[in-house]
């Protein structure tokens, strides 16, 4: 089955700076890599996602690449703000058919410093 | 607010017990997953359901079993539970075909085993 590696586990950033989760997994069928923000004691939410006939996706000030041939992609968020501050998991699946559940990473603990 | 809902949101119960956990999806969503999220294993996915059939498994035990309706409303049911089944437990849901196949997730339910 699929396996997610997600680092770092702890990321603390100052206030304005950027932060960088990085994944990679190792099914190469998988072919849908959402990232989800979990703020404590709540559900996780789609933040943003991408396909795998695509490398990069944009939304504000939150952004995704994936590298099909290294089976890897990353989060990046610029101009961090204190509500950036949460829990945020990688995923991967095989979207269309069979098993379409989701494969987490173990979960990127994101601080903002002030 | 997701648009899934879950009940209870808390529940408290004996080791050797049996529990229903419930799920109502999305309008018009046929996909129902569950997922049991613990500090120690992180969010895994342990059982989809499309339309009334189950698609996919996971890491699922045998204690636990799952169904979905004809309204198409899930129940999860957990029996002889043990202390380690303490977890939060999400419902998410998704809708057809590879542009639907965003999973939006419920508010959970916390299941604590004394």
């Amino acid at each position: 089955g699929e396996n997610v590696e997600q680092h770092p586990s702890t990321l603390s950033v100052q206030e304005g700076d950027s932060a960088v989760i990085k994944c990679t997994y190792s099914d190469s069928a998988s072919n849908y890599f959402p990232w989800y923000k979990q703020e404590l004691g709540k559900r996780p939410q789609l933040i943003i996602d991408i396909r795998s006939n695509v490398g990069e996706k944009k939304d504000q000030r939150i952004a995704v690449t994936l590298n099909k041939t290294a089976k890897h992609f990353s989060l990046h968020i610029t101009e961090t703000q204190p509500e950036d501050s949460a829990v945020y998991f990688c995923a991967a699946s095989y979207s269309g058919g069979g098993a379409d559940g989701l494969t987490f990473g173990k979960g990127t603990h994101l601080i903002i410093q002030p | 607010d997701s648009g899934v809902t879950q009940t209870p949101k808390h529940l408290i119960t004996a080791t050797g017990q049996r529990v229903t956990l419930r799920c109502s999806p999305r309008s018009g969503d046929l996909s129902v997953y569950w997922y049991q999220q613990s500090l120690d294993q992180g969010l895994q996915f342990l059982i989809q359901y499309y339309n009334g059939e189950e698609r996919a498994k996971g890491n699922i035990l045998e204690r636990f079993s799952a169904q979905q309706f004809p309204d198409l409303h899930s129940e999860l049911n957990l029996s002889s539970l043990e202390l380690g089944d303490s977890a939060l437990y999400f419902c998410a849901s998704s809708g057809v075909g590879t542009k639907d196949t965003e999973a939006f997730f419920g508010q959970g339910t916390r299941l604590t085993v004394v």
